[in-house]
């Protein structure tokens, strides 16, 4: 079975661009969820959406936003970049519906922002 | 508030030594608990979980954690630590008191270092 994967792998983005990531999570699972790493912060959460719905939010600005479709692929976005959302953003599915938090990672997609 | 901590941020141990990660949570209702492993420039991977039950709990790669309630702790544990060991541990708690969800939080890390 296929893990979690997301894509683009690595990217580069100036301030003030945006970007988009994607994530497919592992064939059945319907809970999405994703997290911030950075040095100085560690493991942040920042949304989960579970059968296209988000069900749960982190303490992020608004320009951090994501979505669901019907095949349970996700994808996050960010606008109006700032040099401290470079980090590596980790994407996690999950199979059981009811929440338990047991979560299957992908490798990540590292952002640096010039 | 729901935290985790992880009172050693870097830790290195001989292989073949036995090891122990200490966690220390806080969080209102039963906790449901977890350890991941971060190698470089991966994901993280579940090594075990706690639920309810019994409160020793085995993982994979022949780890194992202890829960506490009065302690309020979840330390992992290895008898015999290997080479391939050497990565950046993760405790968490997962978020399920305010209904069903998937969000954990996540301690702040221990690296492991094994000398060999």
């Amino acid at each position: 079975k296929a893990g979690v994967t997301q894509t683009p792998r690595y990217l580069i983005k100036t301030r003030g661009q945006q970007v988009t990531l994607s994530c497919s999570p592992i064939s059945g699972h319907r809970s999405v969820s994703w997290y911030q790493q950075t040095p100085g912060q560690g493991l942040q959460f920042l949304f989960e959406y579970f059968s296209e719905t988000q069900r749960n939010k982190g303490n992020f600005p608004g320009r951090f936003s994501g979505r669901q479709f019907s095949n349970s692929r996700s994808e996050m976005n960010v606008s109006t970049l700032e040099l401290g959302d470079s980090a590596l953003y980790l994407c996690a599915s999950s199979l059981a519906g009811v929440g338990t938090g047991e979560l299957f990672f992908g490798e990540g997609s590292r952002l640096t922002v010039l | 508030a729901q935290s985790v901590t992880q009172p050693d941020i870097h830790i290195t141990v001989s292989e073949g030594a036995s090891l122990e990660l200490r966690c220390n949570y806080s969080y209102g209702a039963t906790p449901y608990l977890f350890w991941y492993v971060q190698s470089p420039g991966q994901g993280l991977q579940l090594l075990l979980k706690y639920f309810s039950g019994d409160t020793l709990v085995q993982g994979i790669k022949g780890f194992e954690a202890e829960f506490k309630r009065s302690q309020s702790s979840f330390n992992l544990r290895k008898p015999s630590v290997h080479w391939s060991d050497a990565a950046e541990y993760f405790c968490a708690v997962g978020v399920h008191s305010s209904g069903a969800t998937n969000k954990l939080i996540f301690g702040t890390g221990t690296l492991l270092a094994v000398q060999p």
